[in-house]
């Protein structure tokens, strides 16, 4: 079975540019997450998807930082414009069934964000 | 949401097993107890989970206090690829993932 893939696996970009990162979950997963990984934490969840229905976007930057996931499958997440405290491990994943704490997560090896 | 605490780091020798400790005093009758790790340069990896009843897979196990306020996850026999950050996560809706424990295996 094919695990989350993500792309790109590294970016380096200047602050105020923007960027976009790819999520493909794996195939029958009904919910996608995104998570920030700062150097030295934990993933933090930016925003959980069920289907095509955003779930929770309360930690998501809402005035630089966007996700869709059109169809149900796969998503993107942008950064507009980048700030250099964005620079971050951007991982995605993915889980079984609705919602909930009784799925496990399968998670992508993640994006490494370096904003100069 | 309820938090957890977990020892920042611990040491184990190979081939013995590990202990690793997660008090959760304000958990909630619906937090589900996770168990993910995270190796160098890797996202993470679940590892085990549980409600109430102790819990074993081909990885580890997991013992949940009878009053759910504490867990332990037990790697039966440590090798040196289990060395990675630990986290243990109360999830509900979604999960919330705080600093976790290194674990150094020593060979």
């Amino acid at each position: 079975e094919a695990g989350v893939a993500q792309s790109p696996r590294y970016k380096i970009i200047e602050k105020r540019q923007s960027v976009a990162f790819w999520c493909n979950p794996i195939s029958g997963h009904a919910t996608l997450y995104w998570y920030q990984q700062i150097l030295g934490q934990g993933p933090k969840l930016l925003i959980q998807f069920q289907n095509n229905g955003v779930v929770d976007d309360s930690q998501l930057p809402k005035d630089r930082f966007s996700a869709e996931r059109l169809k149900g499958v796969d998503s993107t997440l942008k950064i507009q414009p980048a700030k250099l405290e964005d620079s971050a491990v951007y991982l995605c994943a993915s889980s079984p069934g609705r919602a909930g704490g009784y799925n496990e997560q399968f998670f992508g090896p993640g994006t490494r964000l370096t904003v100069l | 949401d309820a938090k957890t605490t977990q020892p920042n780091s611990m040491e184990s020798n190979e081939e013995e097993p590990v202990h690793l400790p997660c008090n959760h005093s304000t958990i909630s009758g619906t937090d589900y107890i996770h168990w993910y790790r995270q190796l160098p340069s890797q996202g993470p990896e679940y590892v085990i989970h549980g409600l109430t009843s102790n819990v074993n897979n081909r990885m580890a196990s997991l013992a949940i206090a009878e009053d759910r306020k504490s867990s332990t996850l037990i790697l039966h026999r440590a090798t040196l690829r289990d060395a990675a950050v630990y986290y243990c996560i109360l999830a509900r809706n979604d999960m919330r993932f705080g600093a976790g424990t290194r674990l150094t295996v020593k060979p």
